[in-house]
């Protein structure tokens, strides 16, 4: 596709649920992003890849987040055992420079909301 | 502490009016960007500005980075009701792994 796609776009879980997040970043591109973004809020980083490789996993709340990106294209973000303040809008970008080069493309997200 | 200051938080103005958000740190940077996100849509990329004092211009929104590469403003020229959403300034992460983003002016324009 032309854009960065994110699915589902609504998940709705019951606290201590597991969840996993899918995000199809743009053809070729070599940098791949998670961030997580409160209501009213800017989004705050979460995990960075270049290719399949993690090379940044600074940003994630809890050993509960877990990020992967095997193939170095489709990503997948998990949550595991869901607590209500893990609520956001998930946001996955992709950009072109191997350095986590600018700018980035974002997808529309997706918004999680734990019960 | 916040790296980016962002303000005002939420600015509410009817179509027509002129209005300047802010982005202000204590730290330098060798770039910033100004991205739009509107409600339920990802953040978009506006402008990108990297000399201190420059001045770049899309349609009626004029960005400009501070002479010390400290700030940055946008201003926008006789508002319109596409115009609303919210406004996020953005630096790069030492080693420009990722970006780190201002909380945003949330801009609602009114008919």
């Amino acid at each position: 596709g032309a854009g960065v796609s994110q699915s589902p776009r609504y998940k709705v879980a019951k606290r201590g649920q597991d969840v996993a997040l899918r995000c199809d970043p743009i053809s070729g591109h070599v940098s791949l992003f998670w961030y997580q973004q409160a209501l009213g809020q800017g989004p705050e980083f979460l995990t960075y890849f270049q290719n399949e490789a993690q090379l940044d996993k600074s940003g994630l709340p809890s050993d509960r987040f877990f990020a992967e990106r095997p193939e170095g294209s489709v990503s997948t973000l998990k949550i595991q055992r869901t607590q209500q303040e893990d609520s956001a809008v998930y946001l996955c970008a992709s950009s072109a420079g191997g350095t986590g080069g600018l700018p980035l493309h974002f997808g529309n997200g997706t918004r999680l909301t734990v019960t | 502490t916040q790296l980016l200051e962002q303000s005002p938080q939420f600015l509410s103005i009817q179509e027509g009016e002129n209005l300047t958000v802010y982005c202000n740190s204590s730290s330098v940077f060798s770039s910033l960007q100004w991205y739009r996100q509107e409600p339920g849509e990802g953040p978009v990329l506006l402008v990108t500005v990297v000399t201190g004092g420059e001045v770049k211009k899309l349609k009626r929104l004029t960005f400009q980075f501070g002479d010390a590469r400290k700030d940055s403003s946008l201003h926008i020229t006789a508002a319109q009701t596409g115009d609303t959403g919210l406004y996020l300034c953005a630096v790069p992460k030492p080693g420009y792994s990722t970006l780190t983003f201002g909380k945003g002016t949330m801009l609602l324009v009114s008919p």
